[in-house]
């Protein structure tokens, strides 16, 4: 399977704990974004990546958030002292953009689903 | 702000009717449009997408009508099967020079087609 991957698929913690979660984009996707998908909700847009450097952040993503991703390939997402209003499904999507003017399809992985307790 | 207002926010079909949903977004700067569909415990998938310059398109058994002076955009599904059963979701992104392409999704709209 070639698709966009997450990992874990679940994860229930107790608030005040940290959590990572990984994204593995479609390998030569250049770009890889983050979404939060509350229940009864469409995605929100979280922040997005263009090789390794992290180009844009919503006013969504709170201090206690932090993405990464090292060497243009993985991403990571860790919410510190997460609170229960963190609980949602967190979406990677990853695409090829060549450049200006085209729009590339982004492909969504199956998400984490994230549980605070 | 919420800048895609979809509705309705449920719908129950007969097998073999036709499932319409209504899409109105707000910032004219947006300049595409995809529907997402996405089954439960997976990610969305790309459906069908159509820019501001047609006022129509039809993959298949989908199409989406675009009306740009009323800022407005519909999926109408035909012949809807319960395979089609799913979650869909409009959305609007900015395909102009420079753009992040992130994308801006209506809350989404629960399908049922009844056999």
């Amino acid at each position: 399977d070639t698709g966009v991957s997450q990992d874990p698929r679940h994860k229930i913690t107790k608030r005040g704990q940290n959590v990572t979660f990984r994204c593995d984009p479609i390998s030569e996707h250049n770009r890889l974004y983050w979404y939060r998908q509350t229940l009864g909700q469409g995605p929100e847009f979280l922040t997005y990546f263009q090789n390794e450097a992290q180009l844009e952040k919503s006013r969504l993503l709170s201090d206690r958030f932090s993405a990464e991703r090292p060497k243009g390939s993985f991403s990571t997402l860790e919410i510190q002292r997460t609170e229960q209003g963190d609980s949602a499904m967190y979406l990677c999507a990853s695409s090829l953009a060549y450049g200006t003017g085209t729009y590339n399809e982004q492909f969504f992985g199956p998400g984490t689903r994230l549980t605070v307790l | 702000q919420q800048q895609v207002k979809q509705s309705p926010q449920s719908l129950i079909v007969q097998k073999g009717g036709i499932s319409i949903i209504n899409c109105a977004y707000e910032n004219t700067a947006f300049d595409y449009f995809p529907w997402y569909q996405q089954f439960p415990g997976k990610g969305p998938a790309l459906l069908i997408a159509i820019r501001p310059d047609v006022s129509e398109k039809k993959e298949g058994r989908f199409t989406i009508s675009f009306n740009k002076s009323a800022k407005q955009f519909s999926l109408h599904i035909m012949d809807s099967q319960p395979g089609d059963s799913a979650t869909y979701f409009c959305a609007a992104t900015l395909n102009s020079g420079g753009s992040n392409y992130k994308l801006t999704f209506g809350k989404g709209t629960l399908l049922t087609v009844n056999p």
